[in-house]
């Protein structure tokens, strides 16, 4: 089955406490994205990548990081999260930048 | 400055009849424009897209209008139906050589029975 897979799914941490939140797809696609998705504000792009070692910041990039190491994967790490950094996290992925198939979502929580 | 806007939160129709969807933005370099929908608990699926090329795109019940001179488009489901109860965002994008997308603040669409 084709699909977009986001772990963990729930997680609740502490500001500045290092965490990774992984995305895996399997259908091969060159482009990946990660977005957050918070009341009022809809979905704001944090990070894309075209292919393996290209990513490029989205509108709202501080505070994240990315890695494009293989095709299949793309982390999002928050190296010191804070708590403005609570919210639901989508990564979605696509064949060239056009539709993107998106995951489940993480929400986060930073206390 | 919201670059794509949704002015209206939410919107409740009739099933069978029209829902019509609107977004705005103000960009004039977007080219591209997409619809997604979104249930509770789940990730956005997309819809159907548009590129500025054409003004009109049809997939079935969807149909997507663009407006280039006024910097709008719209989204129109006919027949409505409860399933299409869900949350709408439009997305747009200067596809040519860039892949940033930038997100509307969504519409809660409600199709009563």
């Amino acid at each position: 089955e084709a699909q977009v897979t986001q772990n963990p799914r729930y997680l609740i941490t502490v500001t500045g406490k290092k965490l990774t939140v992984t995305c895996s797809q399997n259908m091969n696609h060159e482009y990946m994205s990660w977005y957050r998705q918070d009341p009022g504000l809809g979905l704001r792009q944090i990070y894309y990548s075209m292919n393996v070692e290209v990513t490029d910041k989205g509108d709202v990039p501080e505070g994240y990081k990315v890695s494009r190491k293989e095709k299949r994967n793309f982390p999002l790490i928050l190296e010191s999260p804070s708590p403005n950094q609570t919210s639901l996290y989508f990564c979605a992925s696509s064949p060239n930048g056009g539709p993107q198939h998106f995951g489940d979502g993480t929400r986060l929580s930073i206390l | 400055d919201q670059q794509v806007k949704q002015n209206s939160p939410s919107l409740s129709v009739q099933e069978g009849r029209i829902s019509i969807l609107n977004c705005d933005y103000t960009n004039s370099m977007f080219d591209y424009f997409l619809w997604y929908k979104k249930y509770p608990a789940e990730g956005p699926t997309f819809l159907i897209s548009i590129s500025s090329i054409k003004d009109k795109n049809e997939d079935g019940r969807f149909t997507v209008f663009l407006n280039k001179s006024a910097k709008h488009l719209s989204l129109h489901i006919v027949p409505s139906q409860p399933g299409d109860s869900a949350v709408y965002f439009c997305a747009a994008s200067g596809n040519s050589g860039t892949y940033k997308y930038i997100f509307g603040t969504g519409t809660r669409l409600k199709v009563l029975a």
